[in-house]
């Protein structure tokens, strides 16, 4: 299969907590990408993390990534009801294999 | 910039009908452009990789009869449901890949949903 897995499948806060997704792949990796989809939208780019890096952090997201794990997080701070989105890490090999995807839903 | 868009954004057809679906980056040249397929609260699945000037190469399972692939330009790429039927009806991304990029660097569209009546 080319899909890795994410985990929680869907995700339910509050505003203003913290929201933490994780990703598994199942190749080896240049890097691994986040990515945002509005509903019935195309893929919006988050941030990239390197094979050889541990974390990463752009504004109110902070990427991890573990590759001897083969495992990854992004962990949005201080969430807004506009997060709401799915959300998907693409892991950067031979080609770019998506993971299933957190549907993530923040309360006003 | 690194803009790509699709057209249409939205498609109605009959089954047995084909229906053409394209995808071009505005703002660059892509030499390699990517045919996702997505089915509802699900992750993309890759159907095509399609390099400029050359035949696309499909994944497994893909039919390449069924969805035709021309990259005629380094700004347009387009994919044909032949003979549609109601299990072809999904939300299809396409991504380009700009020309001396990165390989890992793509640029998404904002898809096309298609429902096959």
């Amino acid at each position: 299969s080319q899909q890795g897995e994410e985990d929680p499948q869907a995700l339910s806060i509050q505003e203003g907590e913290n929201a933490t997704m994780n990703c598994s792949y199942k190749t080896s990796i240049n890097n691994l990408q986040w990515y945002r989809q509005n509903s019935g939208r195309g893929l919006v780019h988050l941030i990239l993390i390197r094979s050889n890096e541990r974390e990463k952090h752009s504004g109110r997201l902070r990427v991890t990534l573990d590759t001897s794990k083969k495992s990854s997080s992004l962990l949005i701070t201080a969430s807004r009801a506009a997060d709401t989105a799915s959300y998907f890490c693409g892991a950067s090999g031979s080609r770019l294999t998506f993971g299933e995807g957190t549907q993530l839903t923040v309360n006003p | 910039g690194a803009v790509v868009s699709q057209h249409p954004s939205r498609v109605i057809c009959k089954s047995g009908t084909s229906v053409k679906i394209e995808c071009r980056s505005l703002d660059f040249q892509a030499t390699t452009m990517f045919w996702y397929r997505q089915f509802p609260k699900q992750s993309l699945m890759l159907m095509a990789t399609s390099n400029e000037g050359s035949k696309a190469t499909y994944e497994q399972g893909v039919e390449k009869d069924k969805f035709l692939i021309n990259h005629a330009s380094l700004t347009l790429s387009t994919l044909t449901v032949t003979s549609a039927h109601p299990e072809d009806s999904s939300f299809y991304i396409c991504s380009a890949n700009p020309a001396g990029g990165l390989t890992y660097e793509q640029y998404f569209g904002p898809g096309t949903r298609l429902t096959v009546t």
